[in-house]
């Protein structure tokens, strides 16, 4: 089975500009999760997705969002970008469960995209 | 809002000897996740623990999930160059998991093995 994929593996862009990373999940997944990862916050948790729905948010502006499509494959945009949103931003699947009690699932990592922002 | 401190923050070994990394919560574990992360890459998945007193082995390393300490250790024996890299422990707040994959990390660990 294919991991979880991740594009692009790098990016540079300016202070001003917006950008969009994309997911696939493994096969059969239906849940993503972002994250973001710096030198000084460490992982932080931006939102998750599941069957095309936001389940879940982090305390991250607004400027960041994330939709999910039919196929379980998400993008997470960023407008604005500033200078500290410089980080590698992974994302994740799991199976997912519909409602009830969700046991806990563990989260397969992709190798992240690279975003400078100069 | 739960936080994880991992220590030691970093760990330099010679090739051969054991060691451990420990992880404490601030809240409740309902579900402790260990990582190993390469510099600028995904996180790959070691162990996942749930219930207290649990134990886990894969190859080398082993877990183990204190839940009235709420408290995680990560125990590599007889340390090899491929252990090297960052250990991450995670964990989710909510009881039944239902924090939709929002996982809570450590800051890290960073192993150094030398040969």
């Amino acid at each position: 089975k294919a991991g979880v994929t991740q594009t692009p593996r790098y990016l540079i862009k300016t202070r001003g500009q917006q950008v969009t990373l994309s997911c696939s999940p493994i096969s059969g997944h239906r849940s993503v999760s972002w994250y973001q990862q710096t030198p000084g916050q460490g992982l932080q948790f931006l939102f998750e997705y599941f069957s095309e729905t936001q389940r879940n948010k982090g305390n991250f502006p607004g400027r960041f969002s994330g939709r999910q499509f039919s196929n379980s494959r998400s993008e997470m945009n960023v407008s604005t970008l500033e200078l500290g949103d410089s980080a590698l931003y992974l994302c994740a699947s799991s199976p997912g469960r519909t409602g009830g009690s969700v046991s806990n699932e563990k989260l397969f990592f992709g190798s992240g995209t690279q975003l400078s922002v100069l | 809002s739960q936080e994880l401190e991992q220590s030691p923050q970093s760990l330099i070994v010679q090739e051969g000897k054991n060691l451990t990394i420990n992880c404490t919560s601030s809240k409740t574990l309902y579900g402790l996740y260990w990582y190993k992360q390469k510099y600028g890459e995904g996180l790959i998945f070691l162990m996942m623990l749930q219930k207290g007193g649990e134990e886990k082995s894969h190859e080398k390393i082993t877990a183990k999930l204190d839940e009235k300490k709420q408290q995680s250790s990560l125990h590599i024996t007889a340390s090899q160059p491929s252990h090297a890299g960052i250990y991450l422990c995670g964990a989710d707040g909510a009881p039944g998991g239902t924090s939709y994959g929002k996982l809570t990390f450590g800051q890290g660990t960073i192993l150094t093995v030398h040969p």
